[in-house]
């Protein structure tokens, strides 16, 4: 269904730890998936994509997973940065030629 | 290579006012989407446009409108603005359309607030 923004859940880490977040799809014929970051007062910065027929993709400490089974994505960030701190959204294609946003994760990095 | 321009970054507009907002995509993309990003609703679709056609709409009333012109800048309208109607609004480009499984890359925003 559509994006609906409610109270963002929030994902609090030290620096230095390694970082998930999480994301449910709910059309399971997506067939890609995006990870975008926002920081406050700025667009959406694209981070990693997934196409449907990978389970794994990895950039530069940045990892996605994809479970088609249960329509999940992760993100994970490894060794968590200060300047990671930012909203989060996964996106899908999920048909209809549009993406779909979820409704993000706000992470916190803690120095 | 220059990113998503959008312009202006901040607009006030009364009730019943028009706006139009622009949108320069990053060089050689030829798709822009436009997107309304709310604290209550997150981000939406609003359209998407290639090749000076719109390939698909969300679902937004009439009174949200666009049109791509041939060198692939896009502008959005939205007339009979309402309360409502404030929100972030942001353009994102790609080089192919929406459902060849490019990602899109976003610009900044418009920030329209509606007294």
């Amino acid at each position: 269904g559509e994006s609906v923004g409610l109270h963002l859940p929030t994902l609090s880490v030290q620096e230095g730890d390694n970082s998930i977040i999480n994301c449910a799809y709910s059309n399971s014929a997506s067939d890609y998936f995006i990870w975008y970051k926002q920081e406050s007062g700025k667009g959406p910065q694209f981070i990693i994509d997934i196409r449907s027929n990978m389970d794994k993709r990895q950039g530069q400490r940045v990892t996605v997973l994809l479970n088609k089974t249960v329509k999940h994505l992760s993100l994970q960030i490894a060794a968590t940065q200060p300047g990671d701190s930012a909203v989060y959204f996964c996106a899908e294609n999920g048909g209809g030629n549009k993406l779909v946003f979820g409704a993000g994760t706000i992470l916190r990095v803690k120095s | 290579k220059a990113g998503v321009t959008q312009t202006p970054r901040y607009l006030i507009k009364t009730r019943g006012q028009q706006v139009t907002l622009s949108c320069s995509p990053i060089s050689g993309h030829r798709s822009v989407s436009w997107y309304q990003q709310t604290p209550g609703q997150g981000l939406q679709f609003l359209f998407e446009y290639f090749s000076e056609t719109q390939r698909n709409k969300g679902n937004f009333p009439g009174r949200f409108s666009g049109r791509q012109f041939s060198n692939s800048r896009s502008e959005m309208n939205v007339s009979t603005l309402e309360l409502g109607d404030s929100a972030l609004y942001l353009c994102a480009s790609s080089f192919g359309p929406l459902g060849y499984n490019q990602p899109q890359h976003f610009g900044d925003g418009t920030r329209l607030s509606i007294l």
